[in-house]
Formats: C-alpha cells, sequence, structure tokens
C-alpha cells in the first residue's frame, strides 16, 4: 500500500529564508507526486506534480521539488518565503496504471515570522 | 473559467440524520473526486465518478455514498450521521482525459458539523 510521511508538523522560518518541506513515500513502483497548499478556509491549490521527466520540478509561487528516488523523496524548496506562504503544506502521491486513488500526506504548518 | 463551486458552504445537523452535499465541477471536467478532511484522519479520499459512474471508492463505510450527473455535477450523501463525520468535505475536478492521474482542482469544501 502507499504512504506519504511529513515529518514536520510544524515549520517556522523568517520572511526572506529559505524553505525545505520533507516528504517521504512508500510506493512499490514509479509514483506520480504532488504538493498541495492550503490556506485557512480554503480548499487545496497544486504547487507541482511529478509525472515522469526531469527530477526537479518547478511550480507556482516560486516553489520547486526534487524528485530523488534513492531516497523515496519529494521535497518542497523555495529559495525566499513571503508572509503570505503560511500556510498547510500537504505532500500526495497516487498509483500509475489507471486507479487512482491518491494518499496524502499529514501536513506541515508552514509559520512565517516578520 | 469559474473554479469549482461547493454548496452549501456551511452544515449543521445532529446525529442521526442525512446530508447531501453538492458540487459543481469546472465547465468540461468529467472526473469529479471527493475527500473528507479531519485533523486526526487527515485528508481522506472517498470517491471518484466518471462520466455518471464511480471509478475509485476509498475505504469508507456504506453510509457515504454519490453520484454523477451528466452536466458532471455531483452530489455526496451521508446517511445516519455520526458525530465523527463532522468534517471539511472537499470536491476536486479535473479534466480526466486519460485514466491516469490528473491535475485536480479543488473547491472550498463544505464544513458538515454533527451535534
Amino acid at each position: 500500500a502507499q504512504s506519504v510521511t511529513q515529518p514536520d508538523i510544524h515549520i517556522t522560518v523568517s520572511e526572506g529564508a529559505s524553505l525545505e518541506l520533507r516528504c517521504n513515500y512508500s510506493y512499490g513502483a514509479t509514483p506520480y507526486l504532488f504538493w498541495y497548499v492550503q490556506s485557512p478556509g480554503q480548499g487545496l491549490q497544486l504547487l507541482l506534480k511529478y509525472f515522469s521527466g526531469d527530477t526537479l520540478v518547478q511550480g507556482i509561487k516560486g516553489f520547486e521539488a526534487e524528485f530523488k528516488r534513492s531516497q523515496s523523496s519529494f521535497n518542497l524548496r523555495k529559495p525566499s518565503v513571503h508572509w503570505s506562504d503560511a500556510a498547510e503544506y500537504f505532500c500526495a502521491v497516487a498509483s500509475s496504471g489507471g486507479s487512482y486513488i491518491p494518499t496524502f500526506g499529514r501536513g506541515t504548518s508552514l509559520i512565517v515570522h516578520p | 473559467k469559474a473554479g469549482v463551486t461547493q454548496t452549501p458552504r456551511y452544515l449543521i445537523k445532529t446525529r442521526g440524520q442525512q446530508v447531501t452535499l453538492s458540487c459543481s465541477p469546472i465547465s468540461g471536467h468529467r472526473s469529479v473526486s471527493w475527500y473528507q478532511q479531519t485533523p486526526g484522519q487527515g485528508l481522506q479520499f472517498l470517491f471518484e465518478y466518471f462520466s455518471e459512474t464511480q471509478r475509485n471508492k476509498g475505504n469508507f463505510p456504506g453510509r457515504f455514498s454519490g453520484r454523477q450527473f451528466s452536466n458532471s455535477r455531483s452530489e455526496m450523501n451521508v446517511s445516519t450521521l455520526e458525530l465523527g463525520d463532522s468534517a471539511l468535505y472537499l470536491c476536486a475536478s479535473s479534466l480526466a482525459v486519460t485514466s491516469d492521474p490528473d491535475t485536480q482542482y479543488f473547491g472550498p469544501g463544505t464544513r458538515l458539523t454533527v451535534l
């Protein structure tokens, strides 16, 4: 069964600092990987996704993520955090091959200090 | 293009009642998925509908059901409500041109409180 682990429940950074949110997955084959962001009272917004190809994926709002098969990781990064990035971030994995049942991590809450 | 809309946004029910939530996908999107989000269990997949047929189903009891209409609008129903059904219910739509995972666009959710 597929699973996703986001080891950090909360992360606090200062505005302008760099950010890395960790995501580890468990899946037998090549997974489909996603990062979503959820602001309070909102639904989820897709930041980026990895299906195949270049392992460094660029997303919206200046985010990027790198797929590392050897480490079963798909960490999200941003070089300089803005106060508006404060939100809940979810990593998700889905299986390839026709049955799309995504599994989400428990989320990482990002707090940005001025 | 309008986003995914969900109605109602907030709902309060009592135990034993039933509830119906509605989701209107982005125009042209044929797949609608439903998720339950709670502080204890996180985000969990309920089911996916494609062309009026349930294509995938998560691990939820039969009290949770759904349907999709010919215009791709979807409803989900929860019967015999329990306190543990209190959650944010999210709907997401996608083009789903192929059977592989497609980018999903989420609605703002319906906040259900069961008293």
